[in-house]
């Protein structure tokens, strides 16, 4: 199975501060990489397909780039409502994985 | 607004089973491929289990290969998860999770708001 690895693990950040998260595969799956947002007791939330692909209504200030083995997520300017965990998954192969989650708090 | 809503969810002995389902509406079902994704307490989400909208192409996760068993309904809009076997690492809350699909290769883009399933004596 294709291992992701997301760091940081958490940190912490303040509004209006831009955040990058960076997600690594064991091997290369093109661009099939999706970033989710999870708030607690709640589902998970599609933000970014094919890498860098915004899904329909996720704001501007989310983004994300790379290919093969290495991608990031990039948060340009930190609102209240983004503090919550982050995780990428490769949809390059079955099984399909996550990265371990990236927890974003409020400095 | 599309939705999905899991249930069959609850407490269940080790070695038992559960039939876990997920009522799909407001979108044409049969051409969406549909996952089982589960987290359990405290950690991080864990692919389980994905089926295509013809049910022609089934992939399972090695944790639950053997045990669980994907299926859907299309005259019913409906998805399952037939879990046999059971252990105390099942414990997860269940999500089913539609497929956006470029080509055979899909994100999850819709959600349900899962079911908790618990394995314990």
């Amino acid at each position: 199975a294709i291992r992701m690895t997301q760091s940081p693990s958490s940190f912490s950040a303040s509004t209006g501060d831009r955040v990058t998260i960076t997600c690594r595969a064991s091997q290369g799956i093109s661009s099939y990489l999706a970033w989710y947002q999870q708030k607690p007791g709640k589902a998970p939330k599609l933000l970014i397909y094919a890498a860098s692909t915004l899904q329909s209504g996720v704001p501007s200030r989310f983004s994300g780039s790379g290919s093969g083995t290495d991608f990031t997520l990039t948060i340009s300017c930190l609102q209240s409502e983004d503090f919550a965990t982050y995780y990428c998954q490769q949809y390059y192969d079955y099984p399909y994985t996550f990265g371990q989650g990236t927890k974003l708090e409020i400095k | 607004e599309v939705q999905l809503v899991e249930s069959g969810g609850g407490l269940v002995q080790p070695g038992g089973s559960l039939r876990l389902s997920c009522a799909a509406s407001r979108f044409t079902f049969s051409s969406y491929s549909m996952n089982w994704v589960r987290q359990a307490p405290g950690k991080g989400l864990e692919w389980v289990s994905y089926i295509s909208g013809s049910s022609s192409t089934i992939y399972y996760a090695d944790s639950v290969k053997g045990r669980f068993t994907i299926s859907r309904d299309n005259a019913k809009n409906s998805l399952y998860l037939e879990m046999n076997s059971l252990r105390a690492e099942d414990t997860a809350v269940y999500y089913c999770a539609r497929g956006y699909c470029s080509s055979t290769s899909c994100a999850q883009d819709v959600w349900g708001k899962g079911t908790t399933v618990t394995v314990s004596s």
